[in-house]
């Protein structure tokens, strides 16, 4: 059983700059949620993706967009980049079915942003 | 919308001793409660969880108790060992159909020394 992949590992942008994440689900989860992590903190949602559909998004604005593609591999594109995006971009997948969902969530390594 | 309060936010104590952290949330209609342990450079890693309609679960040496009266919650860690050294987290969601999404507590950083 594949876990959750991410990448790159690691990316140094500066303010103003675009970026993109990418996420592997782990093997048979079908529904990928991002989370922000600050360093001393806890993640913070961002958004969830269902079936290639965003279907629940926390406090972030506009600037910060996802993609689900049909084999549930997700991108986090994040435009304008501020300071304050600096941090750990984590991905976790879970599994949906018709009407219900377990729940458990299972993250990737994440990716550490920089924003100089 | 939930928020969740975690205590100690930092726990010592010597190999073999029991700890215990603790977590409040605040929306009632929460009914999953996982906690993840993280390690330093990595992801956050499922230990345990328990749903509101259980009050107890335990998984070795691994324990958690849910008060949804007081809405609170406890991990609990017996026979500690320096591998359990790591930032714990609490988290509380409401799992519907669109799916889980996660209100973490700020984490509580336990060393556990030999």
């Amino acid at each position: 059983e594949t876990g959750v992949t991410q990448s790159p590992t690691h990316l140094i942008k500066t303010r103003g700059q675009q970026v993109t994440l990418r996420c592997s689900s782990q093997s048979g989860h079908n529904t990928v949620s991002w989370y922000q992590q600050a360093l001393g903190q806890g993640p913070q949602f961002i958004f969830q993706y269902y079936r290639e559909e965003e279907n629940g998004r926390g406090n972030f604005p506009p600037r910060f967009s996802g993609l689900q593609f049909p084999n549930y591999s997700s991108e986090l594109n994040v435009n304008a980049l501020e300071l304050d995006d600096s941090a750990l971009y984590l991905c976790a997948s879970s599994l949906g079915v018709a009407g219900a969902h377990t729940g458990e969530l299972f993250f990737g390594e994440g990716s550490r942003l920089t924003v100089l | 919308g939930e928020n969740v309060e975690q205590h100690p936010s930092t726990l010592s104590v010597q190999e073999g001793d029991s700890a215990v952290i603790k977590c409040t949330y605040s929306d009632s209609a929460s009914n999953y409660f996982p906690w993840y342990k993280q390690e330093l450079g990595k992801g956050p890693q499922l230990i345990i969880d328990i749903r509101s309609n259980v009050g107890e679960k335990k998984d070795q040496r691994i324990a958690v108790t849910l008060n949804k009266t007081a809405k609170h919650f406890s991990l609990h860690i017996t026979e500690t060992q320096p591998e359990d050294s790591a930032v714990y987290f609490c988290a509380a969601s409401l799992i519907n159909q669109a799916g889980t999404a996660l209100i973490f507590g700020k984490g509580t950083t336990l060393s556990v020394s030999s």
